[in-house]
């Protein structure tokens, strides 16, 4: 059972235009959602992190949106820039809602987003 | 300066070897991760260790045996593996809404 979804394998985009990247999630007792960029044979590099309470929080370029009602997340990478080609990990934990869930973070299968210059 | 230290970054063995993948973290927390990610999958989480204790093993083999030596480090101790064990080991600190940091991972090749 897969608890955390990205559907989209990979999302193409041009320089300079927004990336839209994707997250649904089924397990109600996640609490704090997570994306990360990895590149091949490194680890998982955090980007923008939302606890349940908001609905938005912003870094910078990133901005993550999370609707609870649709149990759904989403990255706004703006602009999007050719450093940006990578795969995106989106992951839920249930930080509060489960102490022995504490740490366990849950993986999407991942979105490959190649920016053309 | 990288946060979360993992050693060695590639590591070939066969699989009646004996060795031991290295993590250290200076960032003060108090809980530690071994994650695992095969080739085009996301990462799965393998142990959790919290104030030094093992709190989470999700159904891991025996031929893998974590450690945590103290607040600092963690490892992986690993004997008789498969060809199939073969995959980037990642370590991982944070949480509690923190935020979890990820070291770059040890490449293992099991032969």
């Amino acid at each position: 059972d897969q608890q955390v979804k990205q559907n989209s394998p990979s999302l193409s985009v041009q320089e300079g235009r927004i990336s839209i990247l994707n997250c649904d999630y089924t397990n109600s007792m996640f609490d704090y959602f997570l994306w990360y960029k990895k590149y091949p044979a490194e680890g998982p590099t955090f980007l923008i992190s939302i606890s349940s309470i908001k609905d938005k929080n912003e870094d910078g370029r990133f901005t993550v949106f999370l609707n609870k009602s649709a149990k759904h997340l989403s990255l706004h990478i703006v602009p999007s820039q050719p450093g940006d080609s990578a795969v995106y990990f989106c992951a839920a934990s249930a930080e509060w809602a489960g102490g022995t869930s504490y740490g366990k973070l849950t993986f999407g299968q991942g979105t490959i987003l190649t920016v053309h210059p | 300066d990288t946060e979360v230290t993992q050693t060695p970054k590639h590591l070939v063995m066969g699989m009646t070897n004996k060795k031991s993948l290295k993590c250290e973290q200076h960032m003060g927390h108090r809980a530690m991760y071994w994650y695992k990610q095969k080739a085009k999958k996301p990462p799965e989480l393998m142990f959790v260790y919290s104030y030094e204790k093992l709190s989470i093993n999700e159904s891991v083999p025996s031929r893998f045996s974590p450690e945590c030596p103290n607040s600092s480090l963690l490892n992986l101790h690993l004997h008789a593996l498969q060809p199939e064990d073969s995959a980037l080991y990642l370590c991982a600190t944070g949480g509690g809404g923190a935020g979890y940091t990820f070291g770059s991972g040890t490449r293992l090749t099991v032969v």
